[in-house]
């Protein structure tokens, strides 16, 4: 089973609509992140959180929110989403780890279109 | 601020070639450096990684070498593969003095490398 998993993989909405993605994690990490992918642009991150109750806005977190209702689990809401959110979303977790490299591990991704 | 700037894509080689792609980046304290790796339809996976200056980081028969002097960690492979072909992210976690990671990752704009037989 993967590590890091992402519902839905594949969303087709309309503007104004609200679309929530979620996240999970089996890897018993505390940070889990949330970026998005354009091409040309690398992954950007929208929101991050070193634990339940640390949530912080990343470098494009307008337009975004988030919610983390657990340790393994953390959802990223589009209150109402517009076209230039169509992109491809993922979800990463990490611990700090013995040398402090934070490596991350990603999940599969969510391709969401906004028509 | 931190920023990572990887060569311009898309580069396309033949089988058994050898490959360079650049990456430099600008970060204050002592980043942690890495390459990602995304094959179609998937997403990113951990290629390597270097923490300190002049770490060598190898895997799959990639390298890269952590340059403090030039701020480079550019990937080389010395032949690859069409297996190989995929959009490879380069990316830093910066850290403070007593190597605490500050946890976000910057990335670079990613390469595209096709390789044909």
């Amino acid at each position: 089973d993967a590590d890091v998993t992402q519902t839905p993989r594949n969303r087709i909405t309309k503007t104004g609509k609200r679309i929530m993605l979620e996240c999970s994690q089996t890897k018993g990490h505390d940070r889990m992140y949330w970026y998005r992918q354009d091409p040309g642009l690398g992954l950007r991150l929208i929101y991050y959180s070193f634990d339940v109750k640390d949530i912080n806005k990343g470098e494009i977190s307008d337009g975004y929110s988030v919610s983390r209702q657990a340790q393994a689990k953390f959802s990223l809401s589009l209150e109402s989403a517009i076209p230039n959110q169509t992109a491809l979303y993922f979800c990463a977790t990490s611990d700090l780890g013995p040398s402090g490299g934070n490596e991350q591990f990603f999940g599969p991704g969510t391709r969401l279109t906004v028509l | 601020g931190n920023s990572v700037t990887q060569m311009e894509g898309p580069v396309t080689l033949s089988e058994e070639a050898f490959l360079t792609i650049n990456c430099t980046y600008t970060a204050t304290g002592y980043p942690s450096l890495f390459w990602y790796v995304q094959y179609p339809g998937e997403g990113l996976q951990l290629l390597l990684k270097a923490t300190k200056a002049d770490d060598k980081g190898s895997n799959k028969g990639f390298e890269a070498t952590y340059r403090k002097e030039t701020t480079s960690f550019h990937l080389e492979k010395g032949s690859v593969q069409v297996s190989d072909s995929a959009v490879y992210f380069c990316a830093l976690s910066p850290r403070n003095a007593g190597g605490t990671s500050y946890g976000k990752l910057t990335f670079g704009q990613g390469t595209i490398l096709t390789v044909h037989p």
